[in-house]
């Protein structure tokens, strides 16, 4: 079964540092590209970062310089470093796998997501 | 980037009721549009890829069309369980965007 689970959520003060990670299972992260998004309490969805299989990263401009994707293949992982976080940075962050058309052509679309991690960012 | 305007925020409808719900991109993004269902407390799913693909197991009330800069996502024959909010997604180059999102209610 294709599983995407995220951990490492919690409360952290503003300014410091968090790492979250996404596990795979059923596919590997290592041949697809690999998204975050967020959602702020009561707000919509915003995306904020990708992780393609050639190993190109892609920001938002709200997080870039601040966050920073890697990919580890032995565990299947890939982690979102989160630096100099502030209060608006208090979501529910998810992982997300990237679809695949015929012959394996980027949708860039998300078929595959995680029940996400909560991360609430208050002194 | 591009930023996507979609509308409305909210709607109130029946269920049996034809539902659509428009996306406007701010440049071309060419087909690269998804349209995704969110219910509360829960992770989004994907409906429409490629402005008017269906994804697998979704059911086929549900359908997209658009090109460029317009796109429209459909729900006919609106059953209990589509009430719920739902965005579109441009993935024409990152940074990707979604939609406000609109929230389907009922009426």
């Amino acid at each position: 079964e294709v599983q995407l689970v995220e951990t490492g959520g919690g409360l952290i003060q503003p300014g410091r540092s968090l790492r979250l990670s996404c596990a795979a299972s059923g596919f590997s992260v290592n041949n697809n590209y690999m998204n975050w998004v967020r959602q702020a309490p009561g707000k919509g969805l915003e995306w904020i970062s990708v992780f393609y299989s050639g190993g190109n990263t892609y920001y938002a401009d709200s997080v870039k310089g601040r966050f920073t994707l890697s990919r580890d293949t032995s565990r299947n992982t890939v982690d979102l470093q989160m630096s100099s976080l502030r209060a608006d940075d208090t979501a529910v962050y998810y992982c997300a796998k990237g679809a695949y058309g015929h012959g394996r052509s980027p949708l860039y679309a998300m078929d595959v997501w995680g029940q996400g991690t909560t991360v609430i960012v208050s002194s | 980037d591009t930023q996507m305007t979609q509308s409305p925020s909210s709607l109130s409808a029946s269920v049996g009721d034809r539902v659509t719900i428009t996306c406007r991109a701010s440049q071309s993004i060419n087909f690269y549009l998804s349209w995704y269902q969110q219910k509360p407390g829960r992770a989004p799913k994907l409906l429409i890829y490629a402005a008017s693909n269906l994804q697998s197991g979704v059911p086929s009330r549900f359908s997209g069309s658009g090109s460029g800069t317009h796109f429209t996502l459909t729900i006919n024959n609106l059953e209990p369980e589509d009430f719920a909010t739902y965005y579109c997604q441009e993935g024409n180059s990152p940074p990707w965007t979604f939609g406000q999102g609109t929230k389907v209610e009922m009426k």
